[in-house]
């Protein structure tokens, strides 16, 4: 199986500022034929399913903010949001789906400091 | 608007059985590609298994394989997992989930609210 590992498990960031999240893939993720990364990160606030953010690894979903971005390629990948806002805090996952089992990262907790 | 909702939660004891439901609407359901995540509250994500557009192909983590059946029926709109020799840590909140439209290897886009699903004597 793909182990997945974020850090930190938690962040706290002033409002306005930069926060990072980073995963990690224990195998590349990098399909070479299109050049895709099959990665994708989730938000999920309290009491609410995880919503898509980022599917392959830098293309954001309709309607998110362009605060939010997602970079990285092969094994290493970061989620950032340009400038926190109270709606940001949140569980952040990333998840692989390169093969079966999909795994995720353990997630990252992000709070304003 | 596309919707999915669980139901079929509830306490089970060990051993026992639990077949949870996700009904979908709003989009071309018999299309897609649909999976069951679980989640101990407080905890992270895992996924548990998924099923083609058809119902002719179906994966498991291993955690369940044996013991889970996922399944559909593409006239009712209706998602299943069938949840047989139930253990304590399969309890969970258990998320049905869409998969972006592909070839089985992509993201989740929708997901449901989730039901519970407790094991306990």
């Amino acid at each position: 199986d793909i182990v997945m590992t974020q850090s930190p498990d938690s962040l706290a960031v002033s409002l306005g500022e930069r926060a990072t999240i980073n995963c990690k893939s224990s195998q590349s993720l990098l399909y070479s034929s299109n050049n895709k990364n099959f990665l994708v990160w989730y938000q999920q606030k309290p009491g609410q399913p995880p919503k898509l953010l980022i599917s392959w690894a830098s293309t954001r979903e309709s309607g998110v903010p362009d605060r939010f971005s997602g970079s990285g390629s092969g094994t290493d990948f970061t989620l950032s949001i340009s400038s926190l806002q109270p709606e940001d805090v949140a569980v952040y996952y990333c998840q692989q789906y390169w093969n079966v089992p999909y795994t995720f990262g353990q997630g990252t907790k992000l709070e304003i400091k | 608007e596309v919707q999915l909702v669980e139901s079929g939660g509830g306490l089970v004891q060990p051993g026992g059985s639990l077949r949870l439901s996700c009904a979908a609407s709003g989009f071309t359901f018999r299309s897609y590609w649909l999976h069951w995540v679980r989640q101990v509250p407080g905890k992270g994500l895992v996924w548990v298994s998924r099923i083609n557009s058809d119902g002719s192909t179906t994966n498991y983590a291993d955690s369940v394989k044996g013991r889970f059946t996922i399944s559909r029926d593409n006239a009712k709109n209706m998602l299943y997992l069938q949840m047989n020799s139930l253990r304590a840590e399969d309890t969970a909140v258990y998320y049905c989930a869409r998969a972006c439209p592909g070839d089985g290897y992509t993201p989740f886009d929708y997901w449901g609210q989730g039901t519970l699903v407790t094991v306990s004597s």
